[in-house]
């Protein structure tokens, strides 16, 4: 069964330090992973899109690492900021003709960083 | 920037009734999409559309949903006879294109309470 596993579930994180969120997946065959940020109550927005060639993503103070051997992957934030305060979920989307359809959305870990 | 935008950011309604969401892609977009999200619960995929007519749906969307895309601009998701458990968020995105490495675009939100 195609699933997006993501840990931890929440964390709280002081201000200023990093943070490494974990994806496992088992969504085959696969064609690419994405991050995205969801604020409270508001629409996700993308930080990255991985496909299976590439093994890191950076976009600011975020970087994506993919492992498509051990179907794992990580978003690292460095140097947090109050802002960060949001889930972050990991989408994998099975290569089944180029669907958006076939994306398979994790339950997204939920970040609170604190002054 | 651009940007999808929908209509109404929440709205109440008793069980039975119709509801209509509207959503706004961004104007050069080719495919559109709904998703739900229930409280505390990940991202569900419900429909996709492109050419004017569905491209794929989920089990979710099943005869009580509607997607319809009236003039240039407007894509709607009518739900026929509302039930308690459709009480989510609702959230439309669009994409360029289905390539699998398109980037997506979500709305943020309409939020349905059913009661």
């Amino acid at each position: 069964k195609n699933q997006v596993e993501q840990s931890p579930q929440s964390l709280i994180i002081l201000e200023g330090k990093n943070c490494t969120l974990q994806c496992n997946y088992t969504v085959s065959p696969f064609s690419n992973l994405r991050w995205y940020k969801q604020d409270t109550g508001r629409g996700p927005v993308s930080l990255t899109i991985m496909t299976f060639s590439e093994n890191t993503k950076s976009n600011g103070r975020y970087t994506a690492t993919l492992d498509a051997d051990t179907k794992q992957s990580s978003l690292h934030i460095t140097a947090s900021q109050l802002s960060d305060s949001a889930s972050y979920i990991c989408v994998v989307m099975g290569n089944y003709g180029g669907s958006q359809g076939n994306l398979i959305f994790g339950k997204g870990t939920k970040l609170s960083v604190k002054p | 920037e651009p940007e999808v935008t929908q209509t109404p950011s929440h709205q109440v309604t008793q069980m039975g009734q119709e509801v209509i969401l509207r959503c706004v892609p961004i104007s050069n977009h080719l495919y559109f999409y709904w998703y739900r999200q229930i409280l505390g619960q990940k991202v569900e995929f419900l429909v996709s559309f492109y050419n004017n007519e569905i491209s794929e749906k989920s089990e979710i969307f099943d005869d009580q949903f509607s997607v319809e895309r009236p003039d240039g601009s407007n894509f709607t998701l009518k739900i026929r006879s509302t039930k308690l458990e459709d009480s989510a968020m609702y959230f439309c995105a669009s994409s360029e294109a289905s390539q699998s490495a398109g980037e997506l675009f979500f709305g943020e939100g309409s939020r349905l309470t059913v009661l």
